[in-house]
This record gives structure tokens, C-alpha cells and sequence, in this order.
């Protein structure tokens, strides 16, 4: 099956500092990733859609300078959170789209934890 | 934009009960909806999907009905067991973006 890694699984920085999220797809070309905040027992808020070889296209209401996406291979998307301040904290969680005109499935990455003290 | 609603946000069955998961979207131009299972810090796991071309999809004990025309779908949970205790949520995508709207997801809890 289809498998996203993330890395880190956790992070704790300090206000004011850059982290940076790798989301990889392990087993298969991703040109579409979606980048997803959760708050404690909330619903995925999706952030952003990340395209290879493009600019990430973003969800109203996300800076986009605050959050920055890069997905410069057909494996690997980074979502970058800069000037990081405690209300940053949050479970980021990237998703990738298996391609094919007729393929929807969306396999999701194990998340990341970040904590911004 | 899409909006999905989730009922009921929790949910409480004893053990070989089956339980019934509710949605509803609003762009009728969706036409994917998954449902995924998410255990407390961990991600969310695919468990089945239907596309607006099929009515009922079923695999083994959990099964998705569509209502193209009012705009729902239900998962349906049967014989359940404890291990089925997870946030569940619904989603909706275009074709033309794949981009999915989560329901506000709904806590299942099977009792033993």
C-alpha cells in the first residue's frame, strides 16, 4: 500500500525560531500533497495543497509567508512554520495523492507535534 | 466551498451492537467521500470510500450508503468491537482539485 513518512514525529522550539516538516512519500511519486493542521479533538483543517514543480496553492486564512511549502521532488514536500509562536502549536499532518486521473485516495503521513514554547 | 456536517460528535454502543455514522455535504459537485479512522495521536487511517457513481459499497463489517440526491452518507459499523473505539470522520472531494473537507469527526466508543 501506499506509504507517507513525516519527520520529525516531534518538535518543541522556542518563539521566534523556524521549523522545518518533511512529508515523504516512500513507496510512490506524489505531484499533489496536502498539508493539514489538527487541533486537540478537532477535524483537519487543510492548510495547503503542495504541487511539484509549483507554487503551493493555500487555504483562506493561512499566511503564507508564516507557512512555507516546498515541493521540489516528486517525493518530498517541507512545510517550513517561521517566526513560530506559541498559538503555532499544533499536530501537522501531510497527506499524498496516489496520481491517476481516476485515483482519489489520499494516504496520510503520521504527523507531526509541535510545540512552541 | 464544500461544507460537510458530522453527526452525532459522540457516539456510545455495547460490544456486537452496530453503529451508524452521519453526513452531509454541500457542493454537489463532490463526488469522492472517504471516511477515515483516527486513533488518539495517530493518523488517519482510510477504512473505505464511495464515489457519486455507486449508491453502497460494503467491506466486511463496515459499509457505506451515498444519497446523491439529499446530499448524505452514512457509515454503517456492525458487530462492533472494542478495538472500532476511534474519532471517525467523513470527508468530500472534487474530482477537480482533490482536495477533502473533514467533517467535525464523531468519537466512537464501544463498550465491552
Amino acid at each position: 500500500g501506499a506509504v507517507v513518512s513525516q519527520h520529525p514525529s516531534r518538535v518543541i522550539c522556542k518563539s521566534g525560531t523556524s521549523v522545518k516538516i518533511e512529508c515523504r512519500s516512500l513507496d510512490f511519486q506524489a505531484t499533489t500533497m496536502f498539508w493539514y493542521r489538527q487541533f486537540p479533538k478537532k477535524s483537519l483543517m487543510l492548510m495547503a495543497t503542495s504541487n511539484e514543480g509549483s507554487k503551493a496553492t493555500y487555504e483562506q486564512g493561512v499566511e503564507k509567508d508564516k507557512f512555507l511549502i516546498n515541493h521540489a521532488s516528486l517525493t518530498l514536500s517541507t512545510l517550513t512554520v517561521t517566526s513560530a509562536h506559541p498559538e503555532d502549536s499544533s499536530f501537522y499532518i501531510c497527506s499524498a495523492r496516489v496520481p491517476g486521473l481516476s485515483t482519489y485516495e489520499q494516504y496520510f503521513g503520521p504527523g507531526t507535534r509541535l510545540t512552541v514554547t | 466551498g464544500e461544507n460537510v456536517e458530522q453527526h452525532p460528535s459522540t457516539l456510545s454502543v455495547q460490544e456486537g451492537d452496530s453503529a451508524v455514522i452521519k453526513c452531509t455535504y454541500s457542493d454537489s459537485a463532490s463526488n469522492y467521500f472517504p471516511w477515515y479512522k483516527q486513533e488518539l495521536g495517530k493518523r488517519p487511517q482510510l477504512i473505505i470510500d464511495i464515489r457519486s457513481n455507486v449508491g453502497e459499497k460494503k467491506d466486511q463489517r463496515i459499509a457505506v450508503t451515498l444519497n446523491k440526491t439529499a446530499k448524505h452518507f452514512s457509515l454503517h459499523i456492525t458487530e462492533t468491537q472494542p478495538e472500532d473505539s476511534a474519532v471517525y470522520f467523513c470527508a468530500a472531494s472534487l474530482s477537480s482539485n482533490y482536495k477533502l473537507t473533514f467533517g467535525k469527526g464523531t468519537l466512537l466508543t464501544v463498550n465491552p
